[in-house]
């Protein structure tokens, strides 16, 4: 099994909503990872999580909180979204993460629109 | 620092054309080489890897191979298909700043047209 599953695929937030993305993956990586996608751009890194604790933080808006409740399961919750925050969430895993050589493996992604 | 370059799309083709995306990098250290690609509205599927110089990476006819000399890791196919339609990133995975990170390129957009 090699796949990360993403929960919902689609989702419409208004700007005073909460609500959560949900990533799971059972080949039991201990670095699992949230990217956001523009249209037409490369993922960027927005958390790292190692071990289920927070390892690096790309200078997020709090707005975005990550959650990683234990070994196959990463969370992003979202709280007073912006329109601008419209895009493709990413998760990915990956063995941990002192393995240079070892790939990522990435979900199907989450659609996000921010109205 | 760590940098990944693409030649700049869109690339279209006509089908059982030959491929090349080239793909150069700037790393400090010995970084592992991927492409990925990503079909529309997807998310990206790691195509191939190589993790050490002179390694060729191959997956469903791409191939590419790991040139420390040129710092380079061009993406190739002999015949593509209209199948192979999408988005092409090349990255490369490196300790930055104490952590292991992916750096991406900006992505080659390939249409292959029947």
């Amino acid at each position: 099994d090699t796949e990360v599953t993403q929960t919902p695929k689609h989702l419409v937030m208004g700007m005073t909503n909460k609500k959560s993305l949900k990533c799971e993956q059972h080949m039991g990586h201990r670095a699992m990872y949230w990217y956001k996608q523009k249209a037409k751009k490369p993922p960027e890194l927005m958390f790292v999580y190692s071990y289920e604790k927070l390892s690096i933080n790309e200078s997020v808006p709090s707005r975005f909180s990550p959650e990683c409740p234990n070994s196959s399961l990463l969370n992003l919750h979202l709280h007073a979204l912006q329109p601008e925050d419209s895009a493709l969430y990413l998760c990915a895993s990956s063995q941990e993460r002192g393995q240079g050589g070892a790939e990522a493996f990435f979900g199907q992604g989450t659609r996000l629109t921010v109205v | 620092g760590n940098s990944v370059t693409q030649m700049e799309g869109p690339v279209t083709l006509s089908e059982e054309a030959f491929l090349t995306i080239n793909c150069t990098y700037t790393a400090t250290g010995y970084p592992s080489l991927f492409w990925y690609v990503q079909y529309p509205g997807e998310g990206l599927q790691l195509l191939l890897k190589a993790t050490k110089a002179d390694d060729k990476g191959s997956n469903k006819g791409f191939e590419a191979t790991y040139r420390k000399e040129t710092t380079s890791f061009h993406l190739e196919k002999g015949s593509v298909q209209v199948s192979d339609s999408a988005v092409y990133f090349c990255a490369l995975r490196a300790l930055i700043q104490g952590a292991q990170k992916l750096v991406f390129g900006q992505g080659t957009r390939l249409t292959i047209n029947p």
